[in-house]
């Protein structure tokens, strides 16, 4: 059963407009949420976070929105610009006390940015 | 700061052959993580160790599948004996402390292709 989905394969955005991705989850006792950014031949790289406490968070030109009542969150990029061109992850984790914070990773989403 | 290193970057086997992966985390990362992914999902988590012991190791197929950090440092993963399925790249990860918080970083993997 996948806990974390990320339902669009693909998706191709025009260099300057807004790129956004989207992915859904089905355990509440998630504590973060995580986007992943991944080039060919290269381990998948931290982007930005956030706090299941939250629904905000802003870095940059990437802002995250978490809405936990429809258990949806999405990555904005605005403006799109050519070395957005990845495969972006949505991750989650629950912190326990054990210590175990091991990610459950969506199946990611091919973004293209198009000049 | 160096980066997480992984060898080998490939390796093909035969099924039934064994193979072994390393990875050496970033220097004073207490938490190591390795983690399976198959062609077209997204990475599965397989082993948490805290220092040397482990924290999490709740989906590694334990008949084929071992793991060790004798010295809290690098790691060793290895697989005997490799089956079709087990084709994947191989992602070691580490972050300072594995307190959830912590950023999670991946090294560039290693391809395994079992024929």
């Amino acid at each position: 059963d996948q806990q974390v989905k990320q339902n669009s394969p693909s998706l191709s955005v025009q260099e300057g407009r807004i790129s956004i991705l989207n992915c859904d989850y089905t355990n509440s006792m998630f504590d973060y949420f995580l986007w992943y950014k991944k080039y060919p031949a290269e381990g998948p790289t931290f982007l930005i976070s956030i706090s299941s406490i939250k629904d905000k968070n802003e870095d940059g030109r990437f802002t995250v929105f978490l809405n936990k009542s429809a258990k949806h969150l999405s990555l904005h990029i605005v403006p799109s610009q050519p070395g957005d061109s990845a495969v972006y992850f949505c991750a989650s984790l629950t912190v326990s006390g054990g210590g175990a914070d091991g990610l459950t990773f969506g199946k990611g989403t091919h973004l293209i940015i198009q000049p | 700061e160096a980066g997480v290193a992984q060898s080998p970057r490939y390796k093909i086997i035969e099924k039934r052959q064994s193979v072994a992966f390393w990875c050496n985390p970033i220097s004073g990362h207490a938490t190591l993580y390795w983690y399976q992914q198959i062609l077209g999902q997204g990475p599965k988590l397989l082993i948490q160790f805290q220092n040397n012991g482990v924290v999490d190791d709740s989906q590694l197929p334990k008949d084929r599948f071992s793991a060790e950090r004798l010295k809290g440092v690098d790691s060793t993963l290895k697989i005997q004996p490799a089956k079709l399925e087990d084709s994947a790249v191989y992602l070691c990860a580490s972050s300072l402390m594995g307190q959830g918080t912590d950023t999670q970083y991946f090294g560039p993997g290693t391809r395994l292709t079992v024929l």
